[in-house]
């Protein structure tokens, strides 16, 4: 079973719009960790956002904001006023406490489009 | 500038070849990894340097051998590599294997296996 899915390969919004990247995870673990990074076609995975499984509040950073629902174990990712420059793939990621290394699992990704 | 450092950048190599990807963190990081990235798949992790000792090797063809002489370095040797192996090798950091500490990465080398 995939640790976590992200179920839309692209999205398209205009400048100065919000999207919202969803983001699903399964673990057993209760101590873990979420982020999000982005790829933009130079190819360097930028972090976004961070979210504990313990964090009572949603992570922002910024425009960015995750949408953080425990018992659904979805952790989404809201970008406020899309900006051209935010073009780019989306990875959705956990590490759990229990794996050896603790090594950060990767979604598919979604490829995000801003138009002007 | 994110302070991990990969060279080269590209890479064409053919199959009988040998060469080395490298990989340097200035960011006092105690944990280096190995990801590689091929279209349309999800990063997937090849290997991962805890306090320089290797701790999980995810099946990885003996083609591909890892090198971690200190904590700041850490190589990728390649040899007799398939066209499939045509990919985006990542390398990344991280302070600590805890949950709440993420990765670090560098830029990739882009890696095309003729």
């Amino acid at each position: 079973a995939q640790k976590i899915t992200q179920t839309q390969p692209g999205m398209f919004v205009q400048e100065k719009e919000a999207v919202t990247l969803d983001c699903t995870y399964d673990t057993s673990d209760q101590s873990y960790g979420l982020f999000w990074y982005k790829q933009p076609s130079s190819g360097e995975m930028i972090f976004l956002i961070y979210q504990g499984s313990y964090d009572e509040q949603n992570a922002t950073e910024g425009r960015y904001s995750l949408n953080f629902q425990k018992a659904r174990k979805s952790a989404n990712l809201v970008i406020s006023a899309s900006q051209l420059g935010d073009s780019a793939m989306y990875f959705c990621a956990m590490r759990e406490a229990n794996q050896a290394g603790t090594a950060l699992i990767f979604g598919k990704g979604t490829t995000l489009s801003v138009s002007s | 500038e994110t302070g991990v450092t990969q060279t080269p950048r590209h890479l064409v190599m053919g199959m009988t070849n040998k060469k080395s990807l490298k990989c340097e963190q200035h960011l006092g990081h105690n944990a280096m990894y190995w990801y590689k990235q091929s279209a349309k798949k999800p990063l997937e992790l090849m290997f991962v340097y805890s306090l320089e000792e290797r701790v999980e090797n995810n099946s990885v063809p003996s083609r591909f051998s890892p090198e971690c002489p200190n904590s700041s370095h850490l190589f990728l040797h390649l040899h007799t590599l398939q066209p499939e192996d045509s990919a985006l090798y990542l390398c990344a950091s991280s302070q600590d294997s805890a949950v709440n500490y993420g990765y670090t990465f560098g830029s990739g080398t882009r890696l095309t296996v003729v």
